[in-house]
């Protein structure tokens, strides 16, 4: 398997624009994370599925962020509008089981710059 | 206070040393994660347990639930143990993981 898959792996854009994320879990795993990463908060879970119906969206910061899962294969992630505190590392991970209770696979990332 | 907490924060050491970190945590957890990030940024996980230890080549962590702390164990280091090790636990009653802020490791030749 590729493992998860993410797009695109580096994003520049301004202020005010549009952006989506996507990810590509590992074929079969039923679980689907998205983090969020920055020097000042580390890692952080921002939204998780089960089965493609999200789960807990309540690390979600706010509603400019939106996440969708429409099938078992993908997900997205969209900011509307984007600012620039939203800069930060964006990972997607799987897992066969629960959360907590199997290894998350993440993906490599995409590195969001909002100027 | 964070659920999870790490120490040290960062670590120098010399190729060979024998080197621990450490994870505290105050919740109830049903596993414990040790995941690695290198300085490319992609994330590894490299154990989960819930009790007991686990070994993986030079790699060993320890858990002990009563005392809520685990080790992560690196004999004869090499640089290339260079990277970001981050504790993660996963709670009772939910699938969320909770992460320390990571130990920054830097093994020199």
């Amino acid at each position: 398997d590729a493992g998860v898959i993410q797009s695109p792996r580096h994003e520049v854009t301004e202020m005010g624009q549009e952006v989506t994320l996507r990810c590509k879990p590992i074929s079969g795993h039923d679980y689907l994370f998205w983090y969020r990463q920055t020097m000042m908060r580390g890692l952080e879970l921002l939204i998780y599925f089960n089965n493609n119906v999200p789960i807990d969206d309540s690390g979600m910061p706010e509603d400019r962020f939106s996440a969708k899962m429409p099938n078992a294969s993908f997900s997205t992630l969209k900011i509307q509008p984007s600012e620039p505190r939203d800069s930060a590392v964006y990972f997607c991970a799987s897992s066969l089981l629960a959360g907590e209770t199997d290894t998350q696979y993440f993906g490599p990332g995409t590195r969001l710059t909002v100027l | 206070k964070n659920e999870v907490e790490q120490s040290p924060q960062n670590l120098t050491a010399q190729e060979g040393e024998f080197i621990t970190i450490n994870c505290s945590y105050s919740v109830g957890i049903s596993a414990l994660h040790w995941l690695q990030q290198h300085p490319g940024g992609g994330i590894v996980s490299l154990f989960m347990l819930s009790s007991g230890k686990k070994k993986h080549g030079r790699l060993i962590a320890t858990i002990n639930i009563q005392e809520k702390h685990s080790s992560l164990h690196i004999t004869a280091s090499h640089p290339r143990d260079s990277a970001v090790y981050i504790c993660a636990v996963g709670g009772l009653t939910t699938d969320k993981l909770i992460f320390g802020t990571g130990t920054r490791l830097q093994v020199f030749p």
